[in-house]
């Protein structure tokens, strides 16, 4: 059983389009999260939602748009896709109590064409 | 505010050779601090953390790292480096008050030589 999924893995797509991420983790956990990876492998928080509120929303586009149906699921839709978007994303969750690591998803890697 | 500073990007040993990978980190509370892996186009696997229990943490595949306050300083080592080991290593860290999400170190590669 995959603790953290995200779908799908790999995601090419044309500059302009608009594209979704999902992510679902079967742990219980109370966070979940988006961080994003470049190219040098520099992993940076993007959203952060506690019990499906958004608690951490760092500076990036608007076009990057978190939903949070549930408390274990939490996705990310671009929109009008630019090639800097170019990244892989993970999604990761916690739980808030105790301080506790996070478990990440393989994460989705997004080539913008 | 918090932060963590890997001091090397990248470290090459031998085979059979000891591990060394520094970590310095930065936080205004007491530190929940963190090891994560992460091989080639996979995920991100835990290594080894430190809850302010014991300060010499044991993590998996031989992995260990000493939490030091007055350096504020959290290592990683390993006696005996195999090939498998070669990855990108990650120290992280979280704050137990305010921003809770985990924040990472730039990553140091660490290269495997036969």
């Amino acid at each position: 059983d995959t603790a953290v999924s995200q779908t799908p893995k790999y995601l090419v797509t044309q500059m302009g389009n608009d594209k979704s991420i999902k992510c679902e983790q079967n742990l219980g956990h109370d966070t979940m999260y988006w961080y994003k990876q470049d190219s040098k492998k520099f992993l940076k928080i993007m959203f952060s939602y506690n019990n499906k509120e958004l608690i951490i929303n760092e500076t990036v586009p608007n076009r990057f748009s978190p939903k949070s149906p549930d408390k274990a699921h939490l996705n990310l839709h671009i929109n009008s896709l630019e090639l800097g978007d170019s990244a892989v994303y993970f999604c990761a969750s916690s739980q808030t109590q105790g301080n506790t690591e996070a478990f990440f998803g393989q994460g989705t890697r997004l080539t913008v064409v | 505010a918090q932060s963590v500073t890997q001091l090397d990007s990248h470290v090459s040993v031998s085979e059979g050779t000891p591990v060394l990978l520094r970590c310095n980190y930065s936080s205004s509370y007491s530190p929940s601090l963190f090891w994560y892996v992460q091989h080639p186009n996979k995920g991100l696997q835990l290594l080894l953390k430190y809850t302010s229990a014991a300060t010499l943490v044991k993590g998996i595949n031989g992995f260990e790292a000493e939490f030091k306050k007055s350096e504020t300083s959290f290592h990683l080592t390993k006696p005996s480096a195999h090939m498998s080991d070669a990855a990108e290593y990650f120290c992280v860290v979280r704050s137990y008050t305010g921003r809770r999400a985990l924040t990472f170190g730039s990553g140091t590669r660490l290269q495997v030589q036969p």
